[in-house]
């Protein structure tokens, strides 16, 4: 029973262009939503988080969207660089009965190429 | 301020054996949280311990534990060593507050069962 899930494995964008990745989950109970960027055999790194009273968060070149009602959640990267080519999980945290603040659940991660 | 550190980085061992594996949380972290990467399953949850406490604990079998000592560095430990169980282990470490907290990565110890 998935219930993160990032549908597209791949994405390939061109220096420059919008990259738009995406994720669905299917548990109501989450209340807190956080992209990581990672490396192999590196730990994620930390990139823009949401809480679910707010529907978008900005920071510099990257953009969190929340849309609750479709349980959807997407960052845009813009302008997208080489730098960026990495592999994106999207993670999910629930509030239900308020013991599981230290648990995360993750997506299958989208590997983005941005070529130059 | 220093992030979150692994010790060791690299470990071969033989199935049977038992491993244990340190996390130095970012100061001033109560919670620390593990998480298992493999090829096929992912970033799966292991457990998570605040304050000493285990607090949260995923799908594992017991041969999976851990602890958390007073300065809030944690260990896990992995009895009974079994081929599956290669892969990338990481912790994360956050404040563990109840509202939007985020957690923090380490550089990951590759665990190589031969």
């Amino acid at each position: 029973d998935q219930q993160v899930k990032q549908n597209s494995p791949s994405l390939s964008v061109q220096e420059g262009r919008i990259s738009i990745l995406n994720c669905d989950y299917t548990n109501s109970m989450f209340d807190y939503f956080l992209w990581y960027k990672k490396y192999p055999a590196e730990g994620p790194t930390f990139l823009i988080s949401i809480s679910s009273i707010k529907d978008k968060n900005e920071d510099g070149r990257f953009t969190v969207f929340l849309n609750k009602s479709a349980k959807h959640l997407s960052l845009h990267i813009v302008p997208s660089q080489p730098g960026d080519s990495a592999v994106y999980f999207c993670a999910v945290r629930s509030n239900a009965g308020g013991t599981s603040y230290g648990k995360l659940t993750f997506g299958q991660g989208t590997i983005l190429t941005v070529h130059p | 301020k220093a992030g979150v550190t692994q010790t060791p980085r690299y470990l071969i061992k033989t199935r049977g054996q038992q491993v244990t594996l340190s996390c130095s949380p970012i100061s001033g972290h109560r919670s620390v949280s593990w998480y298992q990467q493999t090829p096929g399953q992912g970033l799966q949850f292991l457990f998570e311990y605040f304050s000493e406490t285990q607090r949260n604990k995923g799908n594992f079998p017991g041969r999976f534990s851990g602890r958390q000592f007073s300065n809030s560095r944690s260990e896990m430990n992995v009895s009974t060593l079994e081929l599956g169980d290669s892969a990338l282990y990481l912790c994360a470490s956050s404040r563990g507050r109840p509202e939007s907290d985020t957690q923090y990565f380490g550089p990951g110890t590759r665990l190589t069962v031969l």
